[in-house]
């Protein structure tokens, strides 16, 4: 079993649809929960990190992390075809640990 | 404007020949790492640098090599012991390992 679990997609929604976005986990000692956002060829780029179980909001952009269940989740509010990329979730544990990347989900937003 | 710079963007090498990525950050990160990305794959982690003169073999280390003489540069090393080196290769830097990593743009590397 991988540590970190993502549908990889392609996830196709309409423009202003609210998209969900998951990953699984099995290492109950990550604390530290990120979401990259990648474009085609391009870097990943950091789009929120969450701490520890709960949610947290920034723009369109909401992070839930539900520690009992190991599942993490991404909702994007009114969708634009600007959001089209993959997202990939990160989670790691206190200290230095590496990141455990997930595979990502390809998401395609259609005007 | 404080960023992460990877050279070149594509770059191909023929079997067997060494090839050396670049990454420099002015961003005064004391952290810096190398991913490898293949599709299907989440990103694996190749090496990573606390301070200078320091690095650390990451997941997947073996025929790759690294130097960290300078804060800002954290060269790569494909060697020809790498068995399938084509790929997508990411370096990111942090403030310091317990904290959040932004990447550079990347080098896509294509062995012939």
């Amino acid at each position: 079993q991988k540590e970190v679990e993502q549908d990889p997609g392609p996830l196709s929604v309409p423009e202003g649809a609210i998209v969900s976005l998951n990953c699984t986990y099995s290492n109950s000692a990550f604390q530290y929960f990120m979401w990259y956002r990648q474009y085609s060829r391009k870097g990943p780029e950091l789009l929120m990190y969450t701490y520890s179980s709960g949610n947290k909001e920034d723009g369109r952009f909401t992070a839930q992390v539900d520690k009992s269940s190991k599942y993490i989740s991404l909702f994007i509010r009114d969708s634009q075809p600007s959001d089209s990329a993959t997202y990939l979730c990160a989670p790691r544990d206190t200290g230095f640990q590496k990141l455990v990347f997930g595979t990502g989900t390809r998401l395609l937003v259609s005007p | 404007d404080g960023g992460i710079t990877q050279s070149p963007k594509y770059l191909f090498r023929k079997e067997g020949q060494n090839v050396t990525l670049s990454c420099e950050q002015n961003l005064n990160h004391d952290a810096m790492y190398w991913y490898r990305q293949d599709p299907g794959q989440g990103l694996r982690l190749i090496y990573y640098s606390q301070i200078v003169n320091d690095f650390q073999k990451g997941d997947i280390a073996e025929g790759y090599s690294v130097s960290r003489e300078k804060k800002e540069s954290f060269p790569l090393t494909v060697t020809s012991a790498q068995k399938n080196p084509t790929a997508f290769y990411l370096c990111a830097s942090s403030l310091g390992l317990a904290n959040e990593q932004f990447f550079g743009p990347g080098t896509r590397l294509t062995v012939l």
